[in-house]
Parts: C-alpha cells; sequence; structure tokens
C-alpha cells in the first residue's frame, strides 16, 4: 500500500516563527502536493512539484514556499506564521502518468499559530 | 474558470437509508471526476472516479456516473452504515491538464446514526 507520511499530527506555533511541514511517501511518485483544508473552503492547492527540484505555484502559494531535494520527500515552509495560516494542512502524492492518477493522501497536520 | 459544487451539509442519515451527494461542476471539454472521502482523523483517500461521459464508477458499496448533459456526478448508496459517517469531496481533473492538479469541492459531512 502506498503511504504518505507526515512529520506532525498537532503543531502549535508563534507569530513570526519559521515553520517546516515534512511529508514523506514511499512509492516513487512523481508529483507531490500541499494543501491547506479549512472548514466550508474544501481543500486549496498551496505548491506542487513533479520532480525532483521542481516547484510549482499552486492557487495559495502566498506566505509559503517549498523544497523538493529528494524524490521521496516534500517539505512546506512558512516563513513567518500568521494566524491566518492556522489551518489543517495535507500532503499528497501521485504516481504521474498524466492519466487522472489517484492523489495519496498523508493524515493531515493541524497547525495553531497563537 | 473549472469548478465543483456540491450540496451543503452536514447531512444526517438512519442507518440502512439510501443517500444522494449532489455534485456539479464546470469545466471545458471533458474532465475526469472523482469522489475522494475522509473518515475521521485521518486524510482523504479515492473513493471512485470515472474518467469519460456515461462512465460509472463504483466502490464500497457507492456509485456515481459521469453525466456531461447535466455536468453532473452525484454520489449515491442503497443503505448506508454507521461506518460511512465521513467527509465526501467531489473533485474534477480539467482537460489537458499536466500533473493531476485536480480541483475539489468544499466537501459534505455525512452523519450515519444507528
Amino acid at each position: 500500500d502506498v503511504k504518505v507520511t507526515q512529520s506532525s499530527r498537532y503543531l502549535v506555533k508563534r507569530t513570526g516563527e519559521k515553520v517546516f511541514l515534512e511529508c514523506v511517501q514511499d512509492m516513487d511518485h512523481e508529483n507531490m502536493f500541499w494543501y491547506r483544508q479549512d472548514p466550508g473552503l474544501g481543500l486549496r492547492l498551496i505548491y506542487f512539484s513533479y520532480d525532483v527540484k521542481m516547484k510549482e505555484k499552486g492557487d495559495i502559494p502566498e506566505g509559503y514556499s517549498v523544497s523538493r531535494e529528494k524524490k521521496e520527500r516534500f517539505s512546506l515552509i512558512l516563513e513567518s506564521a500568521s494566524t491566518n495560516q492556522t489551518s489543517m494542512y495535507l500532503c499528497a502524492s501521485s504516481f504521474g502518468s498524466g492519466g487522472a492518477d489517484t492523489q495519496y493522501f498523508g493524515p493531515g497536520t493541524r497547525l495553531t499559530v497563537l | 474558470g473549472n469548478s465543483v459544487t456540491q450540496m451543503e451539509g452536514p447531512v444526517t442519515l438512519s442507518e440502512e437509508a439510501f443517500l444522494t451527494i449532489n455534485c456539479t461542476y464546470t469545466a471545458t471539454g471533458y474532465p475526469s471526476l472523482f469522489w475522494y472521502v475522509q473518515y475521521p482523523g485521518e486524510g482523504l483517500q479515492l473513493l471512485l472516479k470515472a474518467t469519460k461521459a456515461d462512465d460509472k464508477g463504483s466502490n464500497k458499496g457507492f456509485e456515481a456516473t459521469y453525466r456531461k448533459e447535466t455536468t453532473s456526478f452525484h454520489l449515491e448508496k442503497g443503505s448506508v452504515q454507521v461506518s460511512d459517517s465521513a467527509v465526501y469531496f467531489c473533485a474534477l481533473l480539467p482537460m489537458k491538464t499536466s500533473y493531476d492538479k485536480v480541483i475539489f469541492g468544499p466537501g459534505t459531512s455525512l452523519s450515519v446514526i444507528p
């Protein structure tokens, strides 16, 4: 089975802190994604990556950056956390054949910024 | 632009009741359509999908048919169980989109009571 793991289930940080969220997948997937999930808004794409060292902005990239130094790992970075970044963050990966591949999700990290 | 609209929740049903969750979409051409499910405390997982008009996706007793004429992909199950309590997301992958960038609806929360 595909497994996508996220470094923390719950995280509490203070305004202005630099925050790292880590995601690892074990199925050699090409594509990896970071979403945030907020009530009533569904999932919104922050960034995605289709290859090592490649990244593309999603719909809401402001205030975030990403890093993909290895194929299996995709990190989301909040350079200076703000209270409006309190949310559930979901990482996902997919094979990347371009044929409507299934996205596999991690369990999520619930981030609270005080 | 591309978008997904779902019926608002929460939906509360008694066990063995019939379930319909409505989903309509806006997209050019022939997108691929998905239903993902999120059980409490977990990430999303694919429930079913359909990649062309008139296709029917099915899994775990759930079904949805890709209706191009009504731009809909309604989710149905004949007899729900308590274990079906979850949040259900309708999603689409636009035509000619690289990297599996899926667009998610806002989600519909389902509670099934014994």
